[in-house]
């Protein structure tokens, strides 16, 4: 079945640690998105990616990288720079648009800092 | 900065009743679209509109856009206890293409 594979789906990562959320994606879709969402808020977005070997920060980069070395995978690393990391991660991906297409999501990440 | 901007922040309605939200924007915008979000889950697709398009239906569900006021509702018709879930709206930002922006969501509660 074709779909959107987040992994793990609970990681708890201790203060100071460097931590890799996991994304891939078997749709052929060009556009990959990693989004942030705190408990009862909207959706932030942290990178997004329109092609292989290229990506461009969203609204809140800052403690996070990313990378975009094959189509099908958009990992998400979560540095001991982001200084409040705990939350509910979610990626994201979408054919190349045109205007009309539809973004498909996976399942989400929930990130605890312990 | 968030892009769109929905409300209320929280609607709880009877079962069998319609609910609205809205969703505001602030640039000019390729698409406009809706998600649902049950807890702890992904969001799923529920319908797009396009920016020359003002009205649109999928089963239960209509939603307008007026590019004028830089906004858009989605009416859920003959509310069911399913329905309880978050509803985001999200749009494709002009001359960023594939740059999607989220709200904040609308809550939505059925109470049976």
């Amino acid at each position: 079945d074709g779909g959107i594979t987040q992994s793990p789906k609970y990681l708890f990562r201790k203060e100071g640690q460097n931590v890799t959320l996991s994304c891939e994606q078997n749709l052929n879709h060009d556009a990959m998105y990693w989004y942030r969402q705190d408990p009862g808020q909207g959706l932030r977005l942290i990178y997004y990616s329109q092609i292989v070997n290229d990506f461009q920060k969203g609204d809140i980069a800052e403690g996070y990288s990313v990378s975009r070395e094959k189509k099908e995978s958009f990992p998400l690393t979560v540095t001991s720079a982001q200084k409040n990391p705990t939350a509910f991660y979610l990626c994201a991906s979408m054919a190349h648009t045109g205007g009309g297409n539809t973004i498909y999501f996976g399942e989400g990440s929930w990130l605890t800092v312990v | 900065s968030q892009q769109g901007e929905e409300d209320p922040q929280a609607l709880s309605i009877q079962e069998g009743e319609n609910a609205t939200m809205n969703c505001s924007y602030k640039t000019s915008i390729n698409n406009l679209q809706w998600y649902r979000q049950n807890s702890g889950r992904g969001l799923v697709h529920l319908i797009l509109i396009r920016s020359n398009e003002r009205e649109k239906h999928s089963g239960r569900l209509r939603v307008t856009l007026d590019t004028s006021k830089k906004s858009s509702s989605l009416l859920i018709t003959a509310s069911r206890a399913a329905d309880t879930a978050s509803y985001f709206c999200a749009t494709v930002v002009m001359n960023r293409d594939d740059k999607i922006i989220f709200g904040k969501g609308t809550r939505l509660h059925i109470l049976p």
